[in-house]
């Protein structure tokens, strides 16, 4: 069974710091992606990023970063220098390829506050 | 090209009510996938059908119904609302069913959701 594990339940910084927030996943799937989501109080889901599980390159965009660890089962996302837009809450997701469907395994979120 | 449509954007029932809440596919798109965000949690999947046939079910009481359209556009209906049907319902659309091997996800797409108030 797959499952997505977001310890961190809430997070405040103040703007300009870095923040990490972590994800642990579990699968039997050899085969599997990985995601990010944002979604800001109006509710839609903004994808961020989807890393397959066979490539560990960590990647960069902008302020972003993501660190996945097959070792660990985690796939870590940072933010550098935060911004008051970056407020809201994140989803780390899983999607095993051996699934009948195309089912996204979500994690509970990690709310981000960040304060000017 | 429009989104992911989702109708109607806020639904308010009480208990006891049945609820159809609907979704229209990316044109081309022939899988609708939905799911259920209670406040403070993560969504949880519920259905995902393709090419008008039911292809995956979540963990939810059979309250929960589905049924896709030959247009690919997507009914979920629930009966018997419980207060703790109150959520975020969000749809998601794909091109194909399932995805693949090495680089060929099946890429979906969220709409804005309905949110169902249960009173």
């Amino acid at each position: 069974a797959q499952k997505v594990t977001q310890a961190q339940t809430e997070i405040s910084v103040v703007e300009k710091e870095d923040v990490t927030l972590d994800c642990v996943y579990e699968t039997r799937d050899t085969t599997y992606y990985l995601f990010w989501y944002k979604q800001p109080p109006s509710g839609e889901l903004v994808f961020l990023i989807r890393r397959n599980s066979f490539d560990e390159q960590n990647e960069i965009s902008g302020r972003y970063s993501w660190n996945f660890q097959k070792s660990t089962s985690s796939f870590n996302f940072t933010i550098t220098a935060s911004q008051v837009v970056d407020s809201a809450v994140y989803f780390c997701a899983l999607s095993e390829a051996g699934n009948a469907g195309n089912m996204l395994t979500f994690g509970g979120g990690t709310r981000l506050m960040v304060k000017p | 090209d429009a989104g992911v449509t989702q109708s109607p954007t806020h639904l308010i029932k009480t208990r006891g009510q049945h609820v159809t809440l609907r979704c229209s596919p990316i044109s081309g798109h022939k899988s609708v996938s939905w799911y259920q965000q209670v406040l403070g949690q993560g969504p949880q999947f519920i259905f995902q059908y393709y090419e008008k046939e039911e292809r995956g079910r979540g963990n939810f009481p059979d309250r929960f119904s589905a049924r896709q359209f030959p247009n690919y556009s997507s009914e979920l209906n629930v009966n018997a609302l419980l207060l703790g049907d109150s959520a975020l319902y969000l749809c998601a659309s794909s091109f194909r069913g399932t995805s693949g091997p090495r680089s060929s996800y099946n890429e979906q797409f969220f709409g804005p959701g309905t949110r169902l108030t249960v009173l």
